[in-house]
């Protein structure tokens, strides 16, 4: 069964602390990973795509990694408004994502 | 204006009513989907459309029902609402070439509340 899940599932850091977010996931044959970020309120905005291991996406404070089994989502001196819900997921079948439940993050000043 | 636009963004009703959600968007997408999202559970796939006249079963269609009136319109329907379909709604769309990436574009959600 295709799964993804993601750890923690909050995080609250200081401004400017370093972290990393973790998205582990099983499916068979991926077709990506991708990675969203959602604020209270709101839908989910698109962020990343990664199709392949090692490959890295960067945009602004944020890289996304991936490995066989695990992408990862580091968060370089976070802002407050870096404060939101990251989502991840995978494709195995064209135009159907499978998420995870997300990871709540905090960053205060 | 928001590019996918869902109503009503917010809805209270009691066991048994028939409810519908509206999506319609502006972004000349072909491929529009419903999801539902539970805290704890993350997004999870109700049914989505490719074009007007294809329509498919996502991982949690039991209980609902979709019409594809257009292009630009995707409408779920809960026949007769039960109080674990309680939950918030989302649209999203995407192109064909941007599914391949994994990039749909989501409405502001649904808030659905059965009593």
């Amino acid at each position: 069964e295709d799964q993804v899940t993601q750890s923690p599932e909050a995080l609250r850091l200081q401004e400017g602390e370093s972290s990393s977010l973790n998205c582990s996931y099983t499916v068979s044959g991926l077709r990506g990973l991708f990675w969203y970020r959602q604020d209270p309120g709101k839908g989910p905005e698109f962020l990343f795509t990664l199709y392949s291991a090692g490959e890295e996406k960067e945009k602004e404070r944020l890289k996304a990694t991936l490995t066989k089994k695990e992408s990862f989502l580091h968060i370089t001196a976070p802002k407050p408004e870096d404060s939101a819900t990251y989502l991840c997921a995978v494709q195995a079948l064209v135009g159907k994502l499978i998420f995870g439940q997300g990871t709540e993050l905090s960053v205060k000043p | 204006d928001a590019d996918v636009t869902q109503t009503p963004r917010n809805r209270i009703t009691k066991t048994g009513k028939r409810i519908m959600l509206e999506c319609s968007q502006t972004k000349g997408h072909d491929r529009m989907y419903w999801y539902r999202q539970d805290p704890g559970l993350g997004l999870r796939l109700i049914y989505y459309s490719f074009d007007v006249k294809d329509i498919n079963k996502g991982e949690i269609s039991d209980g609902y029902s979709v019409s594809r009136q257009a292009q630009a319109k995707f409408s779920l329907s809960l026949e007769s609402a039960i109080p674990n379909q309680t939950a918030l709604y989302f649209c999203a769309t995407s192109r064909p070439g941007l599914a391949d990436t994994g990039e749909l574009f989501f409405g502001e959600g649904s808030r659905l509340t059965v009593l």
